[in-house]
């Protein structure tokens, strides 16, 4: 059974990057594409961006562009989410979650811990 | 951008009762629509993948129907456990794969 287990929980200045991890244990990482969700405190779910493991390729969603890189290292199956230019507005808890499916498909079986991310002076 | 709608905000129903929840999307999504279900301090969980199909493990009381615009998630007979907030999500192939989630529903005690 795989399951994601997320870094800790962070607090940065406002202006820096964090970086966040996700790492598979117990199946196959590869073969599935990792997204990553942030939900604000007390809001809902946004869609940061998602990454292809197997193949190293990444796409965002608009609002992030410019900002967010997603990585992935399939020798570790870990994925990485690395948020850049921090501002209160990004204090949050941040998900990463795996496709059910690498097919033609819609729905994220399963999700990380949550990590969470508070952007302080 | 495809942007989800979903209606109500707030519903207020009581054990046993049945639940009808909404999801619009501003374009044709086709059946790429997945449900999910979040607890307090949880993350989400699956409950319906393409639109109308249940997640592993989800019990037969939560169905979910609806192609295009237009979809619901139905829970037949409300247990305890199923009071929760409530998310649609989709995903358009057009010029990428892209995921947005409405806003949510929540299933709260009468």
């Amino acid at each position: 059974q795989v399951q994601l287990v997320q870094s800790g929980a962070e607090v940065k200045k406002p202006g820096s990057s964090v970086k966040v991890s996700c790492k598979a244990s117990g199946g196959t990482f590869s073969s599935y594409t990792i997204s990553w969700v942030r939900q604000a405190p007390g809001q809902g779910l946004e869609w940061m961006g998602r990454i292809i493991p197997i193949l190293g390729i990444a796409n965002y969603a608009q609002k992030f562009q410019g900002r967010v890189t997603i990585t992935a290292d399939k020798s570790t199956s870990t994925a990485y989410m690395e948020l850049s230019s921090l501002r209160s507005e990004d204090t949050a808890v941040y998900y990463c979650a795996r496709d059910r499916s690498p097919g033609d498909s819609t729905g994220f079986d399963i999700w990380g811990q949550g990590t969470m991310v508070t952007v302080s002076s | 951008e495809i942007v989800l709608t979903q209606s109500p905000a707030t519903l207020s129903l009581s054990p046993g009762e049945r639940a009808t929840l909404s999801c619009r999307a501003s374009q044709s999504v086709s059946s790429y629509l997945a449900w999910y279900q979040q607890k307090p301090g949880q993350a989400p969980r699956l409950l319906i993948y393409d639109a109308s199909n249940r997640a592993t493990g989800i019990p037969a009381r939560f169905s979910g129907s609806g192609s295009g615009t237009d979809f619901t998630l139905t829970i037949s007979s409300l247990e305890p456990e199923d009071f929760a907030v409530y998310y649609c999500q989709q995903r358009s192939n057009w010029p990428e794969i892209l995921f947005t989630f409405g806003p949510g529903t929540k299933v709260d005690i009468k």
